[in-house]
């Protein structure tokens, strides 16, 4: 069965700096897709990038970016220049082949003011 | 273009009743999605729908049933209300072509 792993369950950092969120993935499909979902205190699920599997240029979307390593089966999502706003639990997910997401338990994202 | 919406935000049920949380979305997506998320814990799926009078049980479909009579409306059904439900249920809705899913805001549900 295809598992989604987040081996952080908390993580803190300075405004202003970099931070780097990991998640590790298992599955036997030759194409699929990954995403990063954000999902903030008012508990609404926002998604943050997504990564199709056949692509290796690495997806951005504005401070947000994704480092792919398809052979190790790794997805981490960085946050650049991280702004208060960005403080939420970010959870990784995996699209199997029935269109079904496998997620991650999720990270806590701290930001220090 | 309201998206994905749900009601109720809140709910509490006493132990053996019955409810249907309701979701809609605008957006003309073929596939939606209901999941329900623990405290501490990341989203599992109950039940999904690849499009009207088609619906598959996902990982967690025990106590829930589902139907799917038009594009936009996906309700989901609690029967014999437990504690073991407790929890938030999300509902989604998403493209086959994009294979990203669009979440409602979710309902909040205990069971005492």
């Amino acid at each position: 069965a295809q598992t989604v792993t987040q081996s952080q369950p908390e993580m803190s950092v300075q405004e202003a700096e970099t931070v780097t969120l990991s998640c590790t993935y298992d599955t036997s499909e030759s194409d699929y897709y990954l995403f990063w979902y954000k999902q903030p205190p008012s508990r609404q699920m926002i998604l943050v990038i997504r990564q199709e599997a056949y692509k290796q240029q690495n997806a951005t979307e504005n401070r947000f970016s994704v480092n792919f390593q398809k052979a190790a089966k790794s997805f981490s999502l960085k946050i650049s220049d991280s702004q208060l706003g960005d403080a939420a639990m970010y959870f990784c997910a995996a699209m199997d082949s029935n269109y079904q997401l496998i997620w991650g338990a999720g990270t806590k994202l701290i930001i220090k003011p | 273009n309201a998206g994905v919406t749900q009601t109720p935000k809140f709910r509490i049920l006493k132990i053996g009743q019955s409810m249907t949380l309701q979701c809609t979305q605008d957006m003309n997506h073929n596939y939606m999605y209901w999941y329900r998320q623990d405290p501490g814990m990341g989203l599992k799926l109950i039940y999904y729908s690849v499009g009207a009078g088609i619906t598959d049980k996902g990982e967690v479909p025990n106590g829930y049933n589902v139907s799917r009579s038009t594009t936009e409306d996906f309700p989901l059904r609690l029967e014999l209300a437990a504690p073991s439900q407790t929890s938030v249920y999300f509902c989604a809705s998403g493209y086959t072509s994009t294979y990203e899913q669009y979440f409602g805001p979710g309902t909040r549900l205990t069971v005492t």
